[in-house]
């Protein structure tokens, strides 16, 4: 079954500071997507950065970088130098194409930024 | 201005009580999808549609109905909605449903069902 697991329902970090959130996925699918989105305190779905599966770099998007172990099976999102704007609840989500077009989602981690 | 608009953002109403959200995108994407937020859940997806008239199950389709008539809208249809539909919905397009395709959010719409 595909699923995905972000184990840190909360974490902190100190403003300017860098900060990984955990995600693993399960899929025997060899073809997939990993996304990564963030939802603020206000609500909206903000798209930040995307892997694919057959990808050989790492993918980053400014301050937004995934670390991608494919066969540890994770896709952990690392911000470098957090900013008070950062505290939100991030999702760790798959897309595959077995079974059907579906899109799975993990449980999130809520980040909190301290100044 | 490429948007997700749900309608309504907010809805209170009663047990069995029909009710539709509609869901409409203007980035001519083939790809839609409604996704119900719980808490310690993250989103769950309910339906998806790769097309006009191309609709299938997600996960948690039971209580739900969609269409997709046009290519902009999808709507969202609760027959007989119960508490347990309570819930944060976001509907959600894409250009296509490769799995390379980041998803477009619309701003969620609270529905609370008593």
């Amino acid at each position: 079954a595909q699923k995905i697991t972000q184990t840190q329902p909360g974490m902190f970090v100190q403003e300017k500071e860098a900060v990984t959130l955990d995600c693993t996925y399960d899929t025997s699918d060899p073809s997939y997507g990993l996304f990564w989105y963030k939802q603020p305190s206000s609500g909206e779905m903000i798209f930040l950065i995307y892997q694919g599966s057959y990808d050989q770099q790492n993918a980053t998007e400014g301050r937004y970088s995934l670390n991608f172990q494919k066969a540890r099976k994770s896709a952990n999102l690392v911000i470098s130098a957090s900013q008070l704007g950062d505290s939100a609840m991030y999702f760790c989500a798959m897309r595959v194409n077995t079974g059907g077009f579906k899109t799975i989602f993990g449980a999130g981690t809520r980040l909190f930024v301290k100044a | 201005e490429a948007q997700v608009t749900q309608n309504p953002r907010y809805l209170i109403t009663v047990t069995g009580k029909k009710l539709t959200v509609t869901c409409s995108q203007n980035m001519n994407h083939e790809y839609m999808s409604w996704y119900r937020q719980d808490p310690g859940l993250g989103l769950r997806q309910i339906y998806y549609s790769m097309n006009v008239e191309v609709t299938d199950k997600g996960d948690v389709p039971e209580g739900y109905k969609v269409s997709r008539k046009e290519k902009r809208n999808f709507p969202l249809i609760l027959e007989s909605p119960s508490p347990n539909q309570t819930s944060l919905y976001f509907c959600a397009s894409s250009f296509g449903s490769g799995n390379h395709y980041e998803q477009y959010f619309g701003p969620g719409t609270r529905l609370t069902v008593t």
